[in-house]
């Protein structure tokens, strides 16, 4: 177990709806990522929380967002699906600030949404 | 020309077997290298973190690094049924990026028993 912990699970919606996933880092982590993991695309990195700010954009489209709230769990907001987001969304976290290369990542056991 | 090359695999070994998985990558601006494992409907793992060029064993799993010819292996020995998964590359660029871990797509691994 990683300690990370990603709710919901699993995700049903139909298209152009509006879905919020969850994300709890490890004890102690101040840095969140999050990252879609497709067949094609492989694990893509979306956006990364340092400490309630936002410190990196990865490939992420407009009608996603996060945040990361004072208790350092942090949210991805996907609206106006599409059947293209359909994917496993990951969470992962790391104890040291962004700029430091000593920061592996560990993750969660993702969201699998489904975009119907 | 992507930035980090992986074999989709799949690679099939009998159990025992030593297994040799890699990743190829164009940028020297990665420094930071790590190997995960990830099962079927779970997040990956971290399995290996190493930031020089050369060898690091932890038990059966010992990664290689060669900067200069941009090239990084991941090496099972004695392998089991349960590594069986998908094995993914992640490298980090230097110079204080914050913008996460670049992975190779995985190979997918069965080890035969």
């Amino acid at each position: 177990d990683s300690g990370v912990t990603q709710t919901p699970k699993h995700l049903i919606t139909a298209t152009g709806q509006r879905v919020t996933l969850r994300c709890s880092p490890r004890s102690g982590d101040l840095s969140v990522y999050w990252y879609q993991q497709s067949l094609d695309q492989g694990l893509q990195f979306l956006i990364q929380y340092y400490n309630g700010e936002e410190r990196a954009k990865g490939n992420i489209l407009e009608r996603f967002s996060a945040q990361q709230f004072p208790d350092l769990h942090s949210e991805l907001n996907l609206s106006s699906l599409e059947l293209g987001d359909s994917a496993l969304y990951f969470c992962a976290s790391s104890t040291t600030d962004p700029g430091s290369g000593n920061s592996p990542l560990h993750f969660g056991n993702g969201t699998r949404l489904t975009v119907t | 020309q992507k930035e980090v090359e992986q074999d989709p695999g799949p690679l099939s070994v009998p159990e025992g077997a030593i297994v040799s998985l890699n990743c190829t990558y164009s940028n020297s601006a990665f420094q930071y290298f790590m190997w995960y494992r990830q099962y079927s409907r779970k997040g990956p793992e971290l399995l290996m973190y190493t930031y020089s060029s050369g060898n690091k064993e932890d038990g059966r799993f010992t990664a290689q690094v060669d900067k200069s010819s941009k090239y990084i292996s991941l090496f099972i020995r004695d392998s089991q049924p349960s590594d069986s998964a998908t094995y993914l590359c992640a490298l980090k660029k230097s110079g204080g990026g914050a913008d996460g871990l670049t992975f190779g797509k995985g190979t997918h691994l069965i080890i035969q028993p």
